[in-house]
């Protein structure tokens, strides 16, 4: 059975400081990795998709890397804003691509 | 080009009404997945239809759920009965299927449900 679990489950940090999210996983066998925010009270919006064949993906001051051996996915903020301040989720997709397990998040704040 | 649409946005109900949630997928996309997010807690898996099927539910309760994404119109989930604890924000994503379900999930906005 597949467990995501994500550390810190909160993060309180200075604007402009570059911060890593941590998510695991213990099931090795996953078709893809997805990181989501949650901004509170609304839903959720995808920022970064990895496949099981891929070892990271960019998009702007986001990376997001996949180390399946290790069960490990890490998200790297550059440059914080306070307008990062979010949940943030990562959510792994089974063999099949069917059913996703999300972590519980982490609370990020970010102050100016 | 719509995204996946939820309504209604609040739901609130009474204890021992029906609660009706409905998705929309994205145009396209044929397999629907339904999620709940309780208070400070993260998003639990319910049930993943395609039209007219159900193909997992081990995430729903054995009682008062139920789910459904006929041929035509949005998916429905269903809730008899409502208790407090079924409080909570309900989340539909939709995936385009197959293969294309490398590009992995779209969310809609949720219904945030409350018993009183």
């Amino acid at each position: 059975k597949q467990e995501v679990t994500q550390i810190p489950a909160a993060l309180s940090v200075p604007e402009g400081e570059n911060l890593v999210l941590n998510c695991s996983f213990t099931d090795s066998a996953i078709y893809n990795l997805q990181w989501f925010r949650q901004d509170p009270g609304k839903g959720l919006t995808s920022l970064l998709l990895i496949q099981s064949s891929q070892r990271e993906q960019t998009s702007g001051r986001l990376n997001a890397s996949l180390d399946k051996s290790s069960g490990r996915s890490t998200l790297y903020i550059a440059a914080s804003q306070p307008g990062d301040s979010a949940t943030y989720l990562c959510a792994v997709a089974n063999t099949g691509g069917f059913k996703t397990i999300f972590g519980a998040g982490t609370r990020l704040f970010v102050k100016a | 080009n719509a995204g996946v649409m939820q309504n209604p946005r609040h739901l609130v109900r009474r204890r021992g009404q029906e609660a009706r949630l409905r998705c929309s997928p994205m145009k396209g996309h044929s397999h629907v997945y339904w999620y709940r997010q309780l208070p400070e807690e993260g998003l639990k898996f319910m049930v993943y239809l395609q039209k007219e099927n159900i193909i997992d539910e081990s995430g729903m309760p054995k009682e008062r759920f139920s789910a459904e994404f006929p041929k035509e119109g949005p998916s429905i989930l269903r809730i008899q009965q409502v208790v407090r604890g079924d409080s909570a924000a309900y989340f539909c994503a939709s995936s385009p299927g197959g293969q294309l379900a490398q590009k992995g999930y779209t969310f809609g906005s949720g219904t945030r449900l409350t018993v009183v």
